[in-house]
C-alpha cells in the first residue's frame, strides 16, 4: 500500500523557536497533502490543505503566519511551527492523496511536538 | 451542530461479540465515508470506505450507509482484544476524488474484553 512518511516522529523544542516537520509520499506522487493536529483524546482537526506548487489553504482559526506550509514537490510537504509556544504541543499528522487511482487518503505516522 | 458526530464511548464488548459503532453527519451532500482505526499515540489507519447506500463487507468488518438518515456505521464481528482502539468516522463533504477534505468525528473508544 501507499506509504507516507513523517519526520521527525518526536521533537522537543524551546518556547520561541521554530520547528519543521516533513511529510513525504514514498511511492506515489501527492498533488494534495493535508495537515492535521490532534490534542490528547481529541479528534483530528484539519489545519490546512497543501497543494503542490501553490499556496496552502488554511482552515478557519489557523494562523497561516504561525504554521508555514510549503509543498514544493509532488512528494514533499513541510509544516513549520514558528515561534512555538507550549500550547502548540500536540500530535501533528499529515496525509496525502494519491495523484490518480484510489480515492482515499494515506496518513503519515505523525509527529509529536513538545514545546518547553 | 457538529459536522460528524460519534459517541465517545467507551464501548465495551466481550471477545467474540459484535461491536457496533455509529456515526451521523450533518452535510446531506456528503458523498464518501470512511472508518479509521487509531491506536493510542499512533496515526489513523484506514479500515473501510463506502460510497453507496447499503452494506459493504470486508472480512470481519461491515460498513453500513444510509444517506437518507445521514448515518453510517461499522460492525466488527468476532471482536478481538487487538481491535481495542479508537474508531474515527470521517466524511468527505465533496464528491469522491474532488476535494478529498476529510471531516473527522471525535471517535469512539472500543474496548474488547478478553
Amino acid at each position: 500500500g501507499a506509504v507516507v512518511s513523517q519526520h521527525p516522529s518526536r521533537v522537543i523544542c524551546k518556547s520561541g523557536t521554530s520547528v519543521k516537520i516533513e511529510c513525504r509520499s514514498l511511492d506515489f506522487q501527492a498533488t494534495t497533502m493535508f495537515w492535521y493536529r490532534q490534542f490528547p483524546k481529541k479528534s483530528l482537526m484539519l489545519m490546512a490543505t497543501s497543494n503542490e506548487g501553490s499556496k496552502a489553504t488554511y482552515e478557519q482559526g489557523v494562523e497561516k503566519d504561525k504554521f508555514l506550509i510549503n509543498h514544493a514537490s509532488l512528494t514533499l510537504s513541510t509544516l513549520t511551527v514558528t515561534s512555538a509556544h507550549p500550547e502548540d504541543s500536540s500530535f501533528y499528522i499529515c496525509s496525502a492523496r494519491a495523484r490518480t487511482g484510489v480515492d482515499h487518503i494515506y496518513f503519515g505516522e505523525g509527529s509529536w511536538l513538545t514545546v518547553v | 451542530q457538529k459536522e460528524v458526530e460519534q459517541n465517545s464511548g467507551p464501548l465495551s464488548v466481550p471477545e467474540g461479540a459484535i461491536a457496533s459503532l455509529n456515526c451521523t453527519y450533518s452535510d446531506r451532500g456528503s458523498q464518501s465515508f470512511f472508518w479509521y482505526r487509531q491506536y493510542s499515540g499512533k496515526s489513523p489507519e484506514l479500515i473501510m470506505f463506502i460510497y453507496s447506500n447499503g452494506d459493504k463487507e470486508d472480512g470481519r468488518f461491515t460498513a453500513q450507509l444510509n444517506k437518507a438518515s445521514q448515518y453510517v456505521s461499522l460492525l466488527i464481528r468476532d471482536s478481538q482484544p487487538s481491535d481495542s482502539a479508537t474508531y474515527l468516522c470521517a466524511v468527505n463533504p465533496g464528491y469522491g476524488g474532488a476535494t478529498n477534505k476529510l471531516i473527522f468525528g471525535t471517535g469512539t473508544l472500543l474496548a474488547v474484553q478478553p
